[in-house]
């Protein structure tokens, strides 16, 4: 099945620095890719579409110019918290479409827990 | 997307099918009910989809009602790993603009219990 990866797993930083995190889809081509966000006990909230090629698409009330998006691939999104403050301490978690024909089916990864001390 | 309402919790014994429900009345034609379950500080893992007919894998069975405003999946032999928070999303399928977008409601978190 098609798989979806995220680096880092985990990462602490400290506050006001920024933080990037990728997506890639490692055996199928993604023209579109998902960003979530998840604070503890809650559902995944959908941050922003990133697609290949073009500007992100952010949903209501996500910063753009704090959370940077880049798609600059059909394998590869990422995603910079730019001056992170512990408020943005949560799981992200970014989903790749297939872009396969008749596929368009979604891959989650694995999640990226994010610490700001 | 349409939303979904799920209870919020279910125990289920092991061994035991679990049927987790799921309502979502304002579905429209075009878009599939989505199954996928999230185990702690993992991501979402797919179980299984389908647009009207019932369907079947080798984790679950999914079976949607004719008007097509609620479903349930089907655990047939719950095992302790099927603990998890058990989502429903409807979703559309294809190369629309938002074909692939999920929009998780709260889901459901089944507890399987020895």
């Amino acid at each position: 099945g098609a798989v979806v990866s995220q680096h880092p797993s985990w990462v602490i930083c400290k506050s006001g620095t920024s933080v990037k995190i990728e997506c890639r889809s490692l055996d199928f081509q993604a023209t579109t890719m998902f960003w979530y966000r998840q604070f503890p006990k809650q559902s995944l909230m959908l941050m922003a579409t990133s697609n290949e090629g073009s500007k992100a698409t952010y949903e209501q009330g996500v910063e753009k110019d704090k959370f940077l998006i880049n798609h600059a691939s059909l394998t590869l999104s990422t995603l910079t918290v730019t001056s992170a403050h512990p408020e943005d301490s949560s799981f992200y978690i970014c989903s790749a479409r297939d872009r396969a024909l008749f596929a368009y089916e979604q891959y989650f990864g694995p999640g990226t827990r994010l610490t700001v001390t | 997307d349409a939303k979904t309402t799920q209870p919020p919790s279910m125990d289920c014994a092991e061994g035991r099918a679990a049927n987790l429900p799921c309502n979502h009345s304002t579905i429209s034609g075009n878009e599939y009910v989505y199954w996928y379950r999230q185990i702690h500080s993992q991501g979402p893992q797919y179980i299984i989809h389908g647009l009207k007919n019932n369907e079947t894998n080798e984790m679950a069975s999914l079976i949607i009602t004719e008007d097509r405003k609620s479903s349930t999946l089907i655990l047939p032999h719950a095992t302790l790993r099927d603990t998890a928070v058990y989502y429903c999303i409807v979703r559309e399928r294809g190369s629309g603009t938002n074909a692939g977008k999920s929009t998780f409601g709260d889901g459901t978190t089944l507890t399987v219990k020895p």
